[in-house]
C-alpha cells in the first residue's frame, strides 16, 4: 500500500495562473479530506467527501478554490486565478468512514508557490 | 465554535529531560469529542500518534503519553524522557464536531527540538 499520493510535490504559478492539485487516496478508503498549511494559519481544513459526495466545504474560499471527487481513486483541489496568500502546503487525507474517531492518513503534500 | 490550543512552539528540550505540550479544546457541536495527536517528523508526513476516544481515558505511544480530561476539556502530551530522534512537529486534534459531520479539527502545532 503506497498510501495517500499527491501529485505534484512542488507547483509554482505566476499570479493570476491556474492550480490543479491531485490526491489519490488509500485503496478503500471512502473518505477525503483536503486542508491547507502555513505557518501563519496553521492546518486549515478545507473541504471533505464521503463515498465521492462532497460533506462539508466549509473552509473553501468560494471565489476561486473547488474540489472534486470524480471517482473513488482520486479527487482534485482547482484553485483559480491564484494568489500569493494561496501559498501554502495543501494536505490531502483519506480514512475508513467510521464514528469520526478513524485515523487520517496524510500525503506529503503539495507545497504551492504563487509568484 | 470549535478548536484547538497548544502551547506555542518552538519546544526546546535537552535530551532525557521530561516534556510536556498542552492542549485545551473547545467543542461546542458535540460534548465528548474524540482527541488525537499527530506528528509530523522532518521530512515525513503527518501521522497519528495516539488517540483517546473515552474521556477519563490515556493513550499511549512511542513513550508518549496523553489523558482525555472532560473537566479541564484537556488533551496535555507528556513523556517523561525524550530523545533526539523525537524533534518533530506536533498536532492536537479533536474530532467529529457532530454525529453527522466527521470533520476534524487541528491545533496550529507545536515544533519540539530535543538537543544532546
Amino acid at each position: 500500500n503506497a498510501g495517500v499520493i499527491q501529485t505534484p510535490r512542488h507547483k509554482v504559478t505566476g499570479k493570476g495562473q491556474e492550480a490543479t492539485l491531485w490526491c489519490e487516496p488509500i485503496s478503500g478508503h471512502s473518505a477525503v479530506f483536503w486542508y491547507r498549511q502555513t505557518i501563519v494559519q496553521g492546518l486549515e481544513f478545507l473541504t471533505y467527501f464521503r463515498n465521492q459526495a462532497p460533506i462539508d466545504d466549509s473552509g473553501m474560499p468560494k471565489e476561486r478554490f473547488s474540489a472534486q471527487m470524480p471517482n473513488q481513486s482520486h479527487s482534485t483541489l482547482k484553485i483559480q486565478s491564484t494568489q500569493p496568500q494561496d501559498s501554502a502546503v495543501y494536505l490531502c487525507a483519506s480514512s475508513l468512514w467510521g464514528d469520526g474517531a478513524e485515523t487520517l492518513y496524510f500525503g506529503s503534500g503539495t507545497r504551492l508557490t504563487v509568484l | 465554535g470549535d478548536s484547538v490550543t497548544q502551547t506555542e512552539g518552538p519546544v526546546t528540550v535537552s535530551e532525557s529531560e521530561s516534556l510536556i505540550i498542552n492542549c485545551t479544546y473547545s467543542a461546542t457541536s458535540i460534548a465528548y469529542p474524540n482527541l488525537f495527536w499527530y506528528v509530523r517528523y522532518p521530512g515525513e508526513g503527518l501521522q497519528l500518534l495516539l488517540k483517546v476516544i473515552t474521556a477519563g481515558q490515556k493513550g499511549s505511544s512511542r513513550g508518549f503519553e496523553a489523558t482525555y480530561n472532560k473537566e479541564t476539556t484537556s488533551f496535555h502530551l507528556q513523556k517523561a524522557s525524550v530523545q533526539e530522534s523525537d524533534s518533530a512537529v506536533y498536532y492536537c486534534a479533536l474530532g467529529p464536531l457532530n454525529t453527522e459531520n466527521y470533520k476534524y479539527v487541528f491545533g496550529a502545532g507545536t515544533r519540539l527540538k530535543v538537543i544532546a
